[in-house]
């Protein structure tokens, strides 16, 4: 049972330059989500998800996108990555109020 | 809307020594709280739910609905809590599973 998985691990952009951060989970969540971390102001909410076919946004959704056309899979992509997008990314999913994350993508935008 | 708060970015204290860490919120409803650890460049875990209303690792957590605080107590804290604590909401069915997260406090525990 691998949870929830994103990949890559560690990226770097350069500015303008668009990429797909994926995150997959094998729990049947319904609910999935994707946070950026940022020092001092804790875990934002950027899109999340109640099940497939169905998103919305969250906190701070300017600049990402998301898709969710299977239960498992919740991937965000950045349209034209800014140095404001310097952060680290966490795909979170629950079923009720436990939530499971995923080990992180921290991304630098040069 | 929903907040939290958590007013300590830093907190340092002596192994042994008790600990709190301060979380307040803000929501017009009945809500859940959570604390999450984060040890270092490791993913984040569920530490407490205050509807559980257990003790993890010697933590223990009670919801004070007058004060609206969610306060992480620990009475002899040891080098391995070392870690960024975050408090989270969530409110409840009118709000699905979506949880809001405070800033965060990162607490040392030195030897």
């Amino acid at each position: 049972n691998a949870g929830v998985t994103q990949t890559p691990k560690f990226q770097v952009l350069k500015t303008g330059q668009s990429m797909t951060l994926q995150c997959a989970q094998d729990m049947n969540h319904e609910y999935m989500s994707w946070y950026r971390q940022d020092p001092g102001m804790g875990l934002r909410l950027i899109h999340y998800s109640v099940g497939a076919g169905i998103t919305d946004q969250g906190e701070v959704p300017n600049g990402y996108n998301v898709s969710r056309s299977t239960t498992e899979d919740f991937p965000l992509r950045l349209l034209s990555a800014a140095p404001s997008q310097t952060s680290v990314y966490f795909c979170a999913s629950s079923q009720g109020y436990g939530y499971t994350f995923g080990s992180g993508t921290r991304l630098t935008v040069v | 809307a929903q907040r939290v708060t958590q007013p300590e970015k830093l907190l340092s204290v002596f192994k042994g020594a008790p600990v709190e860490l301060k979380c307040n919120y803000s929501y017009s409803g009945s809500p859940e709280l959570f604390w999450y650890v984060q040890y270092s460049r490791q993913r984040l875990q569920l530490l407490l739910r205050h509807i559980s209303r257990e003790s993890i690792k010697g933590f223990t957590a009670d919801l004070n609905k007058g004060e609206t605080s969610f306060h992480l107590k620990k009475p002899f804290a040891q080098e391995e809590d070392s870690a960024m604590y975050y408090c989270a909401l969530s409110g409840g069915e009118t709000s699905g599973s979506r949880l809001t997260f405070g800033e965060g406090t990162q607490l040392t525990v030195n030897p």
